[in-house]
């Protein structure tokens, strides 16, 4: 069965630090790719997607996401987090399975540390 | 103001009573769908439909019921069939951009089953 994997369930960072959050599926059609970023007390909202095109995808709030095909991969990243980071984010894939609906990983809590 | 909105927030019920999770959106958007998010376990599909009228299970139907009876409503019964129904539920709705769906979500019911 398709899945989406994220292997980061917590992670704790320092503000400044770099973040790599990992997104791994496993199915070999197309696909689109999404994260989605859930502060606390919030709804869930979007934080970058890709469809086509250039597999280097920018977001709100300064991060990116880099598709790889061959690594069927879709890793999330920011060169500095900051306080306000402090979420749960999701990575999301729509397969072209004739489901049109996504298929979520089970998300990462990101807890930055002032 | 254009969005989803789900009500109540909080639902206390007691176990064995069926309950009905309201989803109204007025993005004039086609498709709707159920998610229930439980820690760790990131959001899964429970129903989805993409016209009025019309709906399919996702991956975890068992005990949940749906109608899409008008655009803009979506409304989930969780039965009691339901063997573990305490959980965070949220709706989505989108609209076909380019055969892509890009998902919207609902700020969330909490169901706690007493």
């Amino acid at each position: 069965a398709q899945s989406v994997s994220q292997h980061n369930h917590h992670v704790i960072l320092s503000e400044a630090a770099s973040l790599e959050l990992g997104c791994n599926y496993s199915y070999g059609g197309t696909v689109n790719l999404f994260w989605y970023v859930q502060y606390p007390g919030q709804h869930l909202q979007l934080l970058l997607k890709y469809f086509s095109g250039d597999p280097l995808v920018k977001g709100i709030k300064g991060f990116e996401a880099e598709f790889i095909k061959s690594k069927f991969s879709f890793n999330l990243r920011k060169p500095s987090v900051q306080w306000s980071d402090t979420a749960e984010y999701f990575c999301a894939v729509l397969m072209d399975t004739g489901r049109r609906a996504l298929t979520f990983g089970s998300g990462t809590r990101l807890q930055v540390q002032p | 103001d254009g969005g989803i909105t789900q009500s109540p927030k909080y639902l206390f019920r007691k176990e064995g009573q069926n309950v009905t999770l309201s989803c109204e959106q007025n993005l004039n958007h086609d498709a709707m769908y159920w998610y229930r998010q439980d820690p760790g376990q990131g959001l899964r599909l429970i129903y989805y439909s993409q016209i009025v009228n019309d709906f399919q299970k996702g991956d975890i139907a068992e005990g949940y019921s749906v109608s899409r009876e008008k655009k803009e409503s979506f409304p989930l019964t969780v039965t009691s069939a339901q063997k573990n129904p305490t959980a965070f539920y949220l709706c989505a709705s989108s609209i076909k951009t380019g055969g892509i769906n890009e998902q919207f979500f609902g700020p969330g019911t909490r169901l706690t089953v007493l």
